[in-house]
């Protein structure tokens, strides 16, 4: 148990539709960090947060966006979805700062869009 | 843009025996790199890891090797054990910060008893 819960753990819904995955990073980590899993793709940086603010941005569509809140859980937004967004979507955590180190993942949310 | 690579997408190795899952990247301004491993329906989970200023990293099992000259680094993993077989990703972060962490596609690594 990494310590990172995201909800919810499947999701099917249409085309069009907007979801929204949610994120509680691990018990004093400030940083948040999304990830998407394509099928057979490596793991693609969406965005990161850390203590609130948005921190780096990678691939991200401009249909998802994402906010960290003050209790430090996150929301990845999820709209106008196409078939092509079904995937696996991680969250992982870490303490932040500017300091290399390893990331704690939750065990995913897999989107299917039908 | 495929900044870290894993060019096997599978391997499958007997008990006992050594396993060695390879990595390479294009940027050179990475200077940490990491393993992580991943089973079905869970998250992936910290491996080990490698400063640039390594060439090498011991836990264990695990080796990690890097050449930075060739941009590439390796995992093995001796003795291996059905319980290894999982994907593992690859991953490398630009110095003093792991904001922008960039992943390999993964090698699935088989043991058979």
């Amino acid at each position: 148990d990494s310590g990172v819960t995201q909800t919810p753990k499947h999701l099917i819904t249409a085309t069009g539709q907007r979801v929204t995955l949610r994120c509680s990073p691990r018990s004093g980590d400030l940083s948040v960090y999304w990830y998407q899993q394509s099928l057979d793709q490596g793991l693609q940086f969406l965005i990161q947060y850390y203590n609130g603010e948005e921190r780096a941005k990678g691939n991200i569509l401009e249909r998802f966006s994402a906010q960290q809140f003050p209790d430090l859980h996150s929301e990845l937004n999820l709209s106008s979805l196409e078939l092509g967004d079904s995937a696996l979507y991680f969250c992982a955590s870490s303490v932040g700062g500017l300091n290399p180190g390893e990331l704690f993942f939750g065990e995913g949310s897999r989107l299917t869009v039908l | 843009d495929q900044q870290v690579k894993q060019n096997s997408p599978s391997l499958s190795v007997q008990e006992g025996r050594i396993s060695i899952l390879n990595c390479d990247y294009t940027n050179s301004m990475f200077d940490y790199f990491l393993w992580y491993k991943k089973y079905p329906a869970e998250g992936p989970t910290f491996l080990i890891s490698i400063s640039s200023i390594k060439d090498k990293n011991e836990d264990g099992r695990f080796t990690v090797f890097l050449n930075k000259s060739a941009k590439h680094l390796s995992l093995h993993i001796v003795p291996s054990q059905p319980g290894d077989s999982a994907v593992y990703f690859c991953a490398a972060s630009v110095p003093a910060s792991i904001n922008d962490m960039r992943f390999g596609a993964g090698t699935r690594l088989t043991v058979k008893p």
